[in-house]
């Protein structure tokens, strides 16, 4: 079955350095999403991405879309204590079939 | 906040034991996933439910399963439990099959 992989699985950053995270799919996808989770908290929806090689920005927050529609990546510019958290991608193998979700990147960002 | 509740926040049982868990979505939306997610793990997919139906069930037994009411709220029920069933459930609004999923809260469910 489709399998989605996220690496690096930890991430320590000091404040103002920049991080990235990958997602990698064993199958091409129809779309993919992002969230991101607080520490005791609940997945919050961040971003949807659906063309090949699509690149969408959310303040310091960049996603791409690979052009084989088979990975993604997200970067934050100039990390912030309040980018704490753990980041999921979940891909979508065709419409109307569930998101598969990744095992996240946990992101530590010390001040 | 994203508008879709859960009921209960946390919840003990023994193992063998039977939970219903409930959800209700956001205002219009008319389908809701359930996920199992594990201490330090993503989401995993357990079902979704669409305007009442089933719409999709990933790799959990016959004693995970749940209903959709006409107002598109919906309930987990979980027979015979077992230790490794503990883990915080989530459900997920959306208006549409293919639309942005609003996750609830979640359940804390411990086994014991």
């Amino acid at each position: 079955g489709q399998q989605v992989m996220q690496i690096p699985q930890y991430q320590h950053v000091q404040e103002g350095e920049d991080f990235t995270t990958y997602c990698n799919s064993s199958t091409t996808l129809s779309n993919i999403q992002w969230y991101k989770q607080r520490p005791g908290g609940h997945p919050v929806f961040l971003i949807q991405l659906v063309k090949s090689g699509e690149v969408k920005k959310q303040k310091r927050l960049t996603f791409q879309f690979g052009e084989a529609k088979k990975n993604s990546s997200l970067h934050i510019t100039a990390t912030q204590t309040t980018d704490v958290g753990t980041y999921f991608c979940a891909g979508r193998q065709n419409y109307g079939q569930n998101f598969v979700f990744g095992p996240g990147t946990r992101l530590s960002v010390l001040p | 906040e994203t508008g879709v509740t859960q009921s209960p926040t946390h919840l003990i049982k023994t193992r063998g034991q039977q939970v219903t868990l409930r959800c209700s979505s956001q205002s219009g939306h008319n389908t809701v996933s359930w996920y199992q997610q594990a201490l330090g793990q993503g989401p995993q997919f357990i079902f979704q439910y669409y305007r009442e139906e089933e719409n999709g069930r990933g790799n959990f037994p016959p004693r995970f399963s749940g209903l959709q009411f006409p107002n598109y709220s919906s309930e987990l029920n979980v027979n015979a439990l077992e230790l490794d069933d503990s883990a915080l459930y989530l459900c997920a609004s959306s208006l549409a099959l293919a639309d942005t999923q609003y996750f609830g809260p979640g359940t804390r469910l411990t086994v014991l």
